[in-house]
Order: C-alpha cells, then structure tokens, then sequence
C-alpha cells in the first residue's frame, strides 16, 4: 500500500550521462516535491508542483530539470550528472500548499562514477 | 527566507533515558512546525507537528513545545527504546510560504 513510489531504489550513472529519476504516488495529491538529501544533511528543496505550476529553487543548478506529466507521475532529469550530485533523491507530495503533512517516498539512492 | 537550526547534531542516550532536541527559527510569522524522523535507508515520516495556535501536544511518548516569543521549539521523548533511534529533522513553515525548511537533523542513538 505504498502511497509515494520512487524507482529505482539505486541508481547508478556516469559523469556526464544522463539519467531520469520517477516517482509516482496514489494520494491524488495536489503538490509534488523534489528533495536532495547528502549525507548527514537536512534534505534540500530543489523544485515543486503545485498541479501543473512549476516552482523551481532559487538556487537549483540548471542541471536539474523537472516534468509533471499528470497529478500522479513526477520526475527529475539531471541532465548532465557531476560527481556532486551524488546523493539521496528524495520525492514527497502533500494535499496542497498550506500546513500540510508531506508523504515521502523511499528515495533513489544515486551513484555518479 | 526562513532559517531553522536544530541541535544537538548527534544525542547518545540510554534505553530508558529521556531525550530533547531542540530548533529554532527565523521567521516570527512561521505558523506550523512538523518533526520527521528517519530511520537508517528508510523515508522520512512525520511523528508530530504543531501550529502557533498552541503550546504543547503530546502523543503518547513524544512531545512537542513551541515558544513562540523566544521562535524555539523542541522534541520530547520520554523512555526511550532502541528503535527510536533514528536521525530527527525539525521543520518550519514560514508565514510568507507553505514550503518547510528543515533543521540539519539530529542523529538520536538510544543504547540498550
């Protein structure tokens, strides 16, 4: 009964290739988040969707791209993978904008060599 | 923006001992503050959360305390047990954004 899930678990890529991280969720929620999370530190916004409105970070590399096809399917492009970025992707969604719970997904655990 | 620190960044305690994280934040007008815990390769989840409307909830062996003059607040846990340990992030929402910004984490070890 997983509510936010996120493929794959791991990720492995090379510099420079590439890659595409998805997450999917069953709460018909209104809001989808995209969080870096490096070790030991507090996950990172780097953008999210409010339906189909996009809000990017301020200080979200243009290496990072997103896409929100429909309310359930969110995903994350890096586009040119550098050794930094290396890390915890973590998705979360929540009912809508407001003081609301986020949900999280397990996060993809991505590996650049 | 808002800016929220949380310390200690690591807490050893043992089984039975109680522990206090605490966090504070930037942004007076902040309205609503939710703690996650994260165990080892697992999401994030929610444990409890407070709004500025109140002072003080409790759920079971966990509580939460907001003071909003002083723009701290801390998480209580009583008789601690081996599976909470865990890494804990504080979180605040700021009055000019329903995004939350998160506290370093604090890595919560509880010996048998």
């Amino acid at each position: 009964d997983a509510m936010v899930i996120q493929n794959p678990r791991y990720q492995v890529t090379q510099f420079g290739k590439p890659v595409t991280l998805s997450c999917s969720q069953t709460l018909n929620h209104n809001v989808m988040y995209w969080y870096q999370q490096k070790s030991s530190q507090a996950p990172k916004l780097l953008f999210h969707y409010y339906d189909k409105d996009f809000n990017n970070e301020a200080d979200t590399p243009d290496n990072f791209q997103s896409r929100r096809p429909n309310t359930s399917f969110c995903f994350l492009d890096i586009r040119s993978p550098g050794l930094g970025d290396a890390a915890m992707y973590l998705c979360a969604t929540s009912r809508d904008r407001g003081p609301e719970k986020l949900f999280f997904g397990s996060g993809t655990q991505l590996s650049v060599l | 923006g808002e800016n929220v620190e949380q310390h200690p960044s690591t807490l050893s305690v043992q089984e039975g001992d109680s522990a206090v994280i605490k966090c504070t934040y930037s942004d007076s007008a902040s309205n609503y503050f939710p703690w996650y815990k994260q165990e080892l390769g697992k999401r994030p989840q929610l444990i409890i959360d407070i709004r500025s409307n109140v002072g003080e909830k409790k759920d079971q062996r966990i509580a939460v305390t907001l003071n909003k003059t002083a723009k701290h607040f801390s998480l209580h846990i009583t008789e601690t047990q081996p599976e909470d340990s865990a890494v804990y992030f504080c979180a605040a929402r700021g009055g000019g954004s329903y995004i939350p910004t998160f506290g370093r984490g604090t890595s919560l070890i509880v010996h048998p």
